[in-house]
């Protein structure tokens, strides 16, 4: 059973530059749930995607997007950055119908913004 | 609206010492609790999980955490450290948001074991 896997592992971009991060989900699951952790601090959830449409957002502006392709697999997309969005980002995966959505996380993309 | 207070963001023990993070929560409906550990430059893993089946829950590498609605706390604890339990740990609540909700995290505890 293969986990859930992103790319890249890191990144620097500038201010003001866009960057896509790749997330495959694990085998089986169908929702790919994003997250934002900054240093210090505790995943911040950005957003959700199940059968390739967004189901539930947190409080991030609309220059975090995202997408959901056929195979479950997703990306999420970052315009105009600054340098606040220097995070780890998490990727994490589940099935649906399990009661208590129980997700499986990746490595991570740590993305530096200069 | 839920969330997750982690108390303490750092812990150190002794090596064969008893381990305790602490975790409170605050939830209008009944909770699904995590507790997930990080190592550094790593994602997050699931330790245990509380989802009404049990209060007292069994996860891996020696943890468990008792669930107490009188107090709203979802404890983490170990019997004895060992240097490899050395990592960041983070408390969460499962939201009810959307179809499939998704995880509120704690701030975190990196816990330190000393020789």
């Amino acid at each position: 059973e293969t986990g859930v896997t992103q790319s890249p592992t890191h990144l620097i971009k500038t201010r003001g530059q866009q960057v896509t991060l790749r997330c495959s989900s694990q085998s089986g699951h169908n929702t790919v749930s994003w997250y934002q952790q900054a240093l210090g601090q505790g995943p911040q959830f950005i957003f959700q995607y199940y059968r390739e449409e967004e189901n539930g957002r947190g409080n991030f502006p609309p220059r975090f997007s995202g997408l959901q392709f056929p195979n479950y697999s997703s990306e999420l997309d970052v315009n105009a950055l600054e340098l606040d969005d220097s995070a780890l980002y998490l990727c994490a995966s589940s099935k649906s119908g399990s009661s208590y959505n129980e997700q499986f996380f990746g490595p991570g993309t740590r993305l530096t913004v200069l | 609206a839920q969330s997750v207070t982690q108390l303490g963001s750092h812990v150190s023990v002794s090596e064969g010492a008893l381990v305790l993070l602490r975790c409170n929560y605050s939830s209008s409906v009944p909770p699904y609790l995590f507790w997930y550990v990080q190592y550094p430059n790593q994602g997050l893993q699931l330790l245990l999980k509380y989802t009404s089946a049990a209060t007292l829950v069994k996860g891996i590498n020696g943890f468990e955490a008792e669930f107490k609605k009188s107090e709203t706390s979802f404890h983490l604890t170990k019997p004895s450290a060992h240097m490899r339990d050395a990592a960041e740990y983070f408390c969460a609540v499962r939201t009810y948001g959307g179809s499939q909700g998704n995880l509120i995290f704690g701030k975190g505890t990196k816990l330190s074991v000393k020789p």
